[in-house]
């Protein structure tokens, strides 16, 4: 299986801040990777995938980048609606796996 | 609008089956393949399957293989979940998610989610 490992596990961070977490994936994944919010007591959010396509109707100040087995995702400008976790997920085999989340909150 | 809205879950005992469906709606569903994701309570996200759209191809995470089987009804525009041999470790809220695009895609559409409680 192929192994996701998310960083940080929790993120503290100022309105207006820009905000990076990171994904490195086990083995390569050529790009097969999605980023997902999640809010609590709410479904996962689906905000980037391919590395860097942004989903429909996501702001930009998301963005995600990376290639092979490093990734990231960038929040620009944190609004307070950002405050969730985050996911990353590899879909380039089966099992599909997810990294185990990043928490983020206000300072 | 697509909506995906789940039932069937609750209280089961360990060894117990349990059944859950997805009703879809605002989209051909026969177009596309179909999965289950868990989360486990305070925890990270879990795929468990995906079924093809047209119900010829399943694929398992190696922890439900045997004991959980994904199906699906076209003319109901209903995915299902069987689960069998139900164990305290399967304890989750279960969701199904549409994805992007057919095989090796992401899940753009997830429905509100079903808890499952395997508890003596």
């Amino acid at each position: 299986d192929i192994r996701m490992t998310q960083s940080p596990a929790s993120l503290s961070a100022s309105l207006g801040e820009t905000v990076n977490i990171e994904c490195l994936a086990s083995e390569d994944i050529y790009s097969d990777l999605a980023w997902y919010q999640q809010k609590p007591g709410k479904s996962p959010q689906l905000l980037i995938y391919n590395a860097n396509s942004l989903q429909n109707g996501v702001p930009s100040r998301f963005s995600g980048s990376g290639s092979g087995t490093q990734y990231s995702l960038k929040i620009n400008s944190l609004q307070s609606e950002d405050v969730a976790t985050y996911f990353c997920q590899q879909y380039n085999n089966y099992p599909y796996t997810f990294g185990a989340g990043t928490k983020l909150e206000l300072k | 609008e697509v909506q995906l809205v789940e039932s069937g879950g609750g209280l089961v005992q360990p060894g117990r089956s349990m059944k859950l469906s997805c009703a879809a709606s605002g989209f051909t569903f026969n177009n596309y393949d179909m999965a289950w994701v868990c989360q486990a309570p305070k925890k990270g996200l879990e795929w468990v399957a995906t079924i093809s759209y047209d119900g010829s191809s399943t694929y398992y995470r190696d922890s439900v293989k045997g004991r959980f089987t994904i199906s699906r009804d076209n003319a109901k525009s209903t995915l299902y979940l069987q689960m069998d041999s139900l164990r305290s470790e399967d304890t989750a809220t279960y969701y199904c998610a549409r994805p992007l695009y057919n095989y090796g895609s992401p899940f753009d559409y997830w429905g509100q989610g079903v808890m499952v409680t395997v508890s003596s």
